[in-house]
């Protein structure tokens, strides 16, 4: 099955620990994003990359970073540095980047919990 | 990319069509109106897009105003499945492959169904 697979869906760490969230796309798209959800809000943009070895930051970069070294991967690392790390992360991929179309695929999402 | 305006929640009956407004009264000429839901605790769905013209597929309609300050996504025959929150996004296209920054999403709309 195609798709945007990410793991684990439930994370919990202990504070000022970093932590690595996975996200896997077998779709051939060749954007792919980070976002994160707070309960009872929409989704804020962290990080995006276009292709392989480049990505930009969003609205929310700071104490997060990533990396793209394969076209299918782009695992999202929260850092000691994120001052409210708690929240539920969505990974997305869509097919070109800038296209009229645009249609982003979601993944299942994980939920972090830093105790 | 332009704000946009939802109501923060809507009911509707089961089998009856579900209609969600959404104003965009500062929309440019270059910009889709996109559509996502997201079901409780998933990753949001792309529902359906649009630039001028009224747009249906499998899942929805999409009605835009003819000075397209305005949008309605229809569901024709609401189903308890469909109970989740719409997103309503206003995105410039770059046909040139740039702009592959994420898409902004705000609080939606929370669709309730009710049986």
């Amino acid at each position: 099955d195609g798709g945007i697979t990410q793991s684990p869906k439930y994370l919990f760490r202990k504070e000022g620990q970093n932590v690595t969230l996975s996200c896997e796309q077998n779709l051939n798209h060749d954007a792919m994003y980070w976002y994160r959800q707070d309960p009872g809000q929409g989704l804020r943009l962290i990080y995006y990359s276009q292709i392989v070895n480049d990505f930009q930051k969003g609205d929310i970069a700071e104490g997060y970073s990533v990396s793209r070294e394969k076209k299918e991967s782009f695992p999202l690392t929260v850092t000691s540095a994120q001052k409210n790390p708690t929240a539920f992360y969505l990974c997305a991929s869509s097919l070109i980047p800038g296209s009229y179309y645009n249609e982003q695929f979601f993944g299942p999402g994980t939920r972090l919990t830093v105790l | 990319d332009a704000k946009t305006t939802q109501p923060t929640s809507m009911d509707c009956a089961e089998g009856r069509a579900a209609n969600l407004p959404c104003n965009h009264s500062t929309i440019s000429g270059n910009e889709y109106v996109y559509w996502y839901r997201q079901i409780h605790s998933q990753g949001p769905q792309y529902i359906i897009h649009g630039l001028k013209n009224n747009e249906t597929n499998e899942m929805a309609s999409l009605i835009i105003t003819e000075d397209r300050k305005s949008s309605t996504l229809i569901l024709p025959h609401a189903t308890l499945r469909d109970t989740a929150v719409y997103y309503c996004i206003v995105r410039a296209v770059m046909y040139s492959g740039g702009g592959a920054d994420g898409l902004t999403f705000g609080k939606g709309t929370h669709l309730i169904i009710q049986p």
